[in-house]
């Protein structure tokens, strides 16, 4: 089992440019999570996606989409990055419910 | 709202000794749990240990113990006979009746050899 696995582990852009964060679970888990975690902070929740075809905005969706695209994966997409959005990037997944959450690798993001 | 407060940005333990970290919480759900999770500098979220809070007993894990005090919203997190591989960031973290967590700022942790 692979766990939790994100595309890309690193990305710069320009100011403006878009792109997609790819996220993938093996887990059979029916919710997914996207953070961001800046300096000094813990992770901030940015979307969450409960089950398959539904999406929720979590602390801090302003600049962000997703895409619940299947059960196994959730993709979160900037359409025009700014500086502020410089962060890095947690993918999580869990059982529905409250259970613990288990993360990906992380995507360190860089906007210049 | 729920938050999540660590009071101590950085600590330091000697290898082989014992160190706390403190955490405390305010959530109005009355069924919630609390995680410790730990971020080597791997960036890798790592699960350390959970508590229940209809529970009154603490949760162990091997040298991993939380002091759970449910009246004061206080969960601590004790690490005993502390390792080189335990240096990291620990996050405490709140999940309440809808899936979410709410993390803590974190608090840095060094050991020393």
């Amino acid at each position: 089992n692979a766990g939790v696995t994100q595309t890309p582990k690193f990305q710069v852009l320009k100011t403006g440019q878009s792109m997609t964060l790819q996220c993938a679970q093996d887990m059979n888990h029916n919710s997914m999570y996207w953070y961001r975690q800046d300096p000094g902070m813990g992770l901030r929740l940015i979307y969450y996606s409960a089950s398959e075809g539904t999406t929720d905005k979590g602390e801090v969706p302003n600049g962000y989409n997703v895409s619940r695209l299947n059960k196994r994966e959730f993709s979160l997409r900037l359409e025009s990055a700014a500086p502020s959005q410089t962060s890095v990037y947690f993918c999580a997944s869990s059982r529905q419910g409250i259970y613990e959450q288990y993360f990906g690798p992380g995507t360190r993001l860089t906007v210049t | 709202a729920q938050t999540v407060t660590q009071s101590q940005p950085e600590m330091s333990v000697q290898e082989a000794e014992t160190v706390t970290l403190s955490c405390t919480y305010d959530t109005s759900e009355s069924d919630y749990y609390l995680f410790w999770y730990k971020q080597p500098p791997s960036r890798q979220m790592i699960l350390v240990i959970r508590q229940e809070a209809y529970k009154q007993q603490n949760a162990t894990e091997n040298r991993f113990s939380v002091n759970f005090q449910k009246a004061a919203k206080s969960f601590s997190l004790k690490i005993s006979d502390s390792q080189l591989g335990d240096a990291a960031m620990y996050f405490c973290v709140n999940q309440g009746g809808s899936e979410k967590l709410v993390f803590g700022k974190g608090t840095k942790l060094t050991v020393n050899p």
